[in-house]
């Protein structure tokens, strides 16, 4: 697989469920970042977690890292039908120049209404 | 304080032709980030630039592609005798650093549409 590959590629679930996503990747990182894509927009940056933490929240986001097992994992809370959406995963690998980020698949989520 | 701008939004070329995307970063922003998505996939990086200087175009194909950040103005990607392959988003993105932790900012896009 691809370096910073999500699962599942596809998520439907009902309005005030909880969505969980997972990303794998397979280099070593700085930092992982999750973004959320609408149908035909650009990307918007949803949070980011440094290689030496292992959890971070952010209103209904919950992310978490572990590098041992090369994975993360966004979960949405109480989710809404604005959720609906692709979302990313994006690694910054530690041995490339700058921070050029490594995207992975996308996991589509519909949150019905 | 303006976001990541690129234009035009959508563009549609004929094979053989020319396309210039161009892109404006954050204010205080000197990175640029050039990044390619074909239906239904993630983003691949293309080419990083800082002012006047390409530093890392190992994404970008080795024929037609060109990218430069000058001294004043947008960043601008060059697609030179587009083929219908060629037709993705193309995404540019800033940050004010090439520093390890920091994220960055995403434009909306311009969609090339190769005919």
């Amino acid at each position: 697989s691809q370096q910073g590959e999500e699962d599942p590629q596809a998520l439907s679930i009902q309005e005030g469920e909880n969505a969980t996503m997972n990303c794998s990747y397979k280099t070593s990182i700085n930092n992982l970042q999750w973004y959320r894509q609408n149908s035909g927009r650009g990307l918007v940056h949803l949070i980011l977690i440094r290689s030496n933490e292992r959890e971070k929240h952010s209103g209904r986001l919950r992310v978490t890292l572990d590098t041992s097992k090369k994975s993360s994992s966004l979960l949405i809370t109480a989710s809404r039908a604005a959720d609906t959406a692709s979302y990313f995963c994006a690694t910054d690998n530690r041995r490339a120049a700058g921070n050029k980020l490594t995207f992975g698949g996308g996991t589509r989520v519909l949150v019905k209404p | 304080n303006a976001g990541v701008m690129q234009n035009p939004r959508h563009l549609v070329r004929r094979r053989g032709q020319e396309a210039r995307l161009r892109c404006s970063p954050m204010k205080g922003h000197s990175h640029v980030y050039w990044y390619r998505q074909l239906p239904e996939e993630g983003l691949k990086f293309m080419v990083y630039l800082q002012k006047e200087n390409i530093i890392d175009e190992s994404g970008m194909p080795k024929e037609r592609f060109s990218a430069e950040f000058p001294k004043e103005g947008p960043s601008i990607l060059r697609i030179q005798q587009v083929v219908r392959g060629d037709s993705a988003a193309y995404f540019c993105a800033s940050s004010p650093y090439g520093q390890e932790y920091n994220e960055q900012f995403f434009g909306p896009g311009t969609r090339l549409t190769v005919l």
